[in-house]
């Protein structure tokens, strides 16, 4: 299996701020990594695939960038909504496995 | 847009099987190009993919819960259902059904979640 590890593991952020999430891959994925952002209670959404296209309807604030084994997710401006856990995930082979997930929390 | 509703027993017994539903709507499942999977998150921790569906009855299940698994399609009521056997406390967890799409090329992957349900495991 392909293992994915994320970092942080948390973070903490004022509204506004610009917040960057790291994932990295055991072995190269091309760009075949999802991103996805979870709130308390709630099931993941989807926000990004192919390593940097946004899913219909996500806003321009949230980006994806890398290709190989190393990816990040940026929010450009951090607002009260964002704050949630983020969690990757690669598609490059079955099984499709998560990074263990960022929370992003208000400072 | 489609929708996933997840349904069965919130609690089961140390050794038993564990079965769960997911109704489909906004969609059908017959209609191919998607897969439907199964996903659970153990209390407080990340995700686990289990596996996944095709509407013709094609399977892949995750290695490390392949021996325990068993997917089935209900094409006449756009249903999907999971059943995990022989489960034990470690199999306690929010039990996410999904949809699964190809973007292009590579695996699939997730797009549509439902809400999930937790299912507890204890005597």
């Amino acid at each position: 299996d392909i293992q994915m590890t994320q970092s942080p593991s948390s973070l903490s952020a004022s509204v506004g701020d610009r917040v960057t999430i790291t994932c990295r891959a055991s072995q190269a994925i091309s760009t075949y990594l999802a991103w996805f952002q979870q709130k308390p209670g709630k099931a993941p959404k989807s926000l990004i695939y192919a390593a940097s296209s946004l899913q219909s309807g996500v806003p321009s604030k949230f980006s994806g960038s890398g290709s190989g084994t190393d990816f990040t997710l940026t929010i450009s401006s951090l607002q009260p909504e964002d704050f949630a856990t983020y969690y990757c995930q690669q598609y490059n082979s079955y099984p499709l496995t998560f990074g263990g997930g960022t929370k992003v929390e208000i400072k | 847009q489609v929708q996933l509703q997840e349904s069965g027993p919130g609690l089961v017994k140390p050794s038993q099987t564990l079965s769960l539903t997911c109704t489909v709507s906004g969609g059908s499942i017959s209609s191919g190009g998607y897969y439907w999977s199964w996903i659970r998150q153990h209390p407080g921790k990340g995700l686990e993919w289990i596996g996944y569906i095709y509407y013709s009855g094609t399977t892949y299940y995750n290695p490390s819960l392949r021996s325990r698994v068993t997917m089935s399609v209900d094409t006449s009521k756009n249903q999907f259902s999971l059943k995990l056997s022989s489960v034990t406390a470690a199999d306690t967890a929010v039990y996410y059904c999904a949809r699964e799409a190809y973007y292009g090329s590579g695996s699939t992957t997730t797009d549509h979640w439902g809400q999930g349900t937790l299912v507890t495991v204890s005597s």
